[in-house]
């Protein structure tokens, strides 16, 4: 099945300052690649997703690159603001050649933490 | 509309119990999916649903998890015999069609067992 490994567990940004989360994937085929929000005692929700046929995208303070060649991908939040404050996952779907599955592989998260 | 709902939105139980969690979908929406994620953990897969067929169950822990989803809409997760393991909180998510499309995640149940 697929791997999806996330990097930091924990990151700690002054307010204004830039973060970056970084997530990798073992299956090539993988070809959508979202990120969730989630805080503290609420329900994961999506900010962002790229799809295999872009390299980048971006949406406000929040973009999302993609090197498919190195299957990594990440999140770029800019200009921090204290509700960034959450619990970001990755994710990536497998199985989608061998008709195996229909489910999103999740990283396990960063904490990230802005500080005024 | 009205975005996914499940019941219950807390459940404690005694070790050895049956508990039901019920997730409502997004109307419209084919795809179902049952995660669960314990305290300050990541999202577990659980099983997902196309309609009301279940191809892959392979994320179940043990026999004593089942899931059904009827009429392509409300799905049931079973836990039977509840151990003090399987205290989490349990997610459901619909989407449109597949998995990717966005998932649309419920408030979840957080499930304790004593």
């Amino acid at each position: 099945g697929e791997n999806v490994e996330q990097h930091p567990s924990t990151l700690s940004v002054q307010e204004g300052d830039s973060a970056v989360i970084k997530c990798t994937y073992s299956d090539s085929a993988s070809n959508y690649f979202p990120w969730y929000k989630q805080e503290l005692g609420k329900r994961p929700q999506l900010i962002i997703d790229i799809r295999s046929n872009v390299g980048e995208k971006k949406d406000q303070r929040i973009a999302v690159t993609l090197n498919k060649t190195a299957k990594h991908f990440s999140l770029h939040i800019t200009e921090t603001q204290p509700e960034d404050s959450a619990v970001y996952f990755c994710a990536a779907p497998w199985g989608l050649l061998t008709g195996g599955g229909n489910k999103l592989t999740f990283g396990t998260g960063t904490q990230l933490k802005v500080e005024l | 509309g009205a975005g996914v709902s499940q019941s219950p939105s807390n459940k404690v139980t005694e070790k050895g119990k049956d508990v039901e969690l019920r997730c409502d979908p997004i109307s419209g929406h084919t795809a179902l999916y049952w995660y669960r994620q314990s305290l300050g953990q990541g999202l577990e897969f659980l099983i997902y649903f196309q309609g009301n067929s279940a191809p892959d169950k392979s994320g179940l822990p043990s026999d004593r998890f089942s899931a059904e989803r009827t009429g392509g809409s409300v799905s049931t997760l079973t836990i039977q015999r509840t151990q003090q393991e399987d205290s989490a909180v349990y997610l459901c998510a619909s989407s449109l069609v597949s998995n990717v499309d966005e998932q649309y995640f419920g408030p979840g149940t957080r499930l304790t067992v004593t």
